[in-house]
């Protein structure tokens, strides 16, 4: 059973074309939730950590909420260098592992 | 950047042959983890290590071990690498535990053929 879905799979936007990213989880404890950036050929840098709903926390045109269910990665007015692939990642109160999902892959068009 | 080190960087093997990929990381940190990241997976959990010989296993450890005997390398051994076993293994640190974020190496790109 999958316990972080993200969606949607690929997103593609124009320059200046704003839109959200969605993570759903299902654990029985959150210990936290973690947001990710991938480019192609590298590993994933951290973007933000977030542990409790209604939490918010924000780094330049990116702003991450989460609530008990999901969690959103807004885009504000995207440029092209912010085309990456974007991971989420959730940890139990009850271990030391992280659960990541698939990821979505956002394409931001000049 | 945490100052992880992956080696090598890529690599083609044979099927049934050993394969041992080596994480480095110069901050002394407590926590090292190795992922494999294969298309429509995500990253999976292979086994981590929270010291010196001290190691457990993730999601799907079969067919790995891992050894840590220095604080600053985390090795993971492929026993008998299989066509299963191509992916691509990242290494991760945990800079102040098991609860904090995990800052990740570059990658190593295996290949079992």
């Amino acid at each position: 059973e999958d316990q972080v879905t993200q969606s949607p799979e690929a997103l593609r936007l124009q320059e200046g074309e704003s839109s959200s990213l969605n993570c759903s989880y299902t654990v029985s404890g959150l210990r936290g939730l973690f947001w990710y950036r991938q480019d192609p050929g590298k590993g994933p840098e951290f973007l933000f950590t977030l542990y409790s709903a209604g939490e918010e926390k924000e780094k330049e045109r990116l702003k991450a909420t989460l609530t008990k269910k999901e969690s959103f990665l807004h885009i504000t007015a995207p440029k092209p260098e912010d085309s990456a692939t974007y991971l989420c990642a959730v940890q139990e109160n009850t271990g030391n592992q992280f659960y990541f999902g698939t990821g979505t892959s956002l394409t931001v068009i000049p | 950047d945490a100052g992880i080190t992956q080696s090598p960087r890529h690599k083609v093997t044979e099927t049934g042959t050993p394969v041992t990929l080596r994480c480095h990381q110069t901050e002394n940190h407590r926590y090292m983890y190795w992922y494999r990241q294969d298309p429509g997976h995500g990253l999976r959990l292979i086994h981590y290590s929270y010291g010196v010989k001290d190691t457990d296993k993730g999601e799907v450890s079969d067919g790995y071990s891992v050894s840590r005997s220095k604080t600053e390398d985390f090795l993971l051994t492929l026993e008998s690498a299989t066509s299963s076993q191509t992916s691509v293994y990242f290494c991760a640190i945990s800079v102040e535990g098991p609860d904090t974020e995990a800052f990740f190496g570059q990658g190593t790109r295996l290949t079992v053929v």
